[in-house]
């Protein structure tokens, strides 16, 4: 079960970029990395998903390393509604994904 | 409009009864899961089911039991064994246990949850 690493909280300031950084060293060779986000009472909701390299989509991009070793999510030009609870998942089989504590980013005006 | 939805929203038990959480999905999908969440922590499973009339334990099932009649409903039942079952429990719903289907990703849809409370 490949545990992930990430910092607890982040401060940002709207319209700035910011960056997730996770740490998975002992990711598997079939294992997907995947970034949820969770709003506080509600059910985390998928952001992006990938395997090795780049991934892009209309909300964020996900930069994976060759080792893939680590991951980072980065949100361009976050708003103050993206403040929430950002969690790293890797692993092969959905009911194998370990939800750890995430990292809370609070966006401020 | 698809989704998934769990009820009730809220709710109170006293120590030493039974409830039942409702957790119900129009999106056709195969596999269900459970899990709670403590304060300030992240999801932990409970149960999951990758099809109907099959579920399997998860990492925390002590105290907890589960039922996949049918495809598109997984109610959980927290029993008087669950020693700490005041939490937030959340259910979700893939087309399969597999993120990566044979063209697109598989993505994991989750409930709006249900906050349980023992008085």
């Amino acid at each position: 079960l490949a545990k992930t690493t990430q910092p607890i909280s982040m401060d940002s300031y709207e319209g700035q970029e910011v960056n997730i950084t996770c740490s998975h060293n002992n990711i598997a060779t079939n294992d997907y990395i995947t970034w949820y986000q969770q709003f506080p009472s509600q059910g985390p909701r998928f952001i992006i998903q990938g395997y090795k390299t780049k991934v892009t989509n209309e909300v964020a991009s996900l930069f994976i390393p060759a080792d893939r070793k680590s991951s980072t999510l980065s949100l361009p030009r976050v708003s103050l509604s993206d403040t929430a609870v950002y969690y790293c998942l890797v692993g092969h089989y959905f009911n194998k994904f370990y939800f750890g504590s995430g990292t809370k980013l609070n966006v401020k005006p | 409009d698809g989704g998934i939805t769990q009820s009730p929203k809220y709710l109170f038990r006293k120590e030493g009864q039974n409830v039942t959480l409702s957790c119900e999905q129009n999106l056709n999908h195969d596999a269900m899961y459970w899990y709670r969440q403590d304060p300030g922590q992240g999801l932990r499973l409970i149960y999951y089911s990758q099809i109907v009339n099959d579920f399997q334990k998860g990492d925390i099932a002590e105290g907890y039991s589960v039922s996949r009649e049918k495809k598109e409903s997984f109610p959980l039942t927290v029993t008087s064994a669950q020693k700490n079952p005041t939490a937030f429990y959340l259910c979700a719903s893939s087309i399969s246990l597999l993120p990566r289907g044979a063209i697109t990703y598989n993505e994991q849809f989750f409930g709006p949850g249900t906050r349980l409370t023992v008085l």
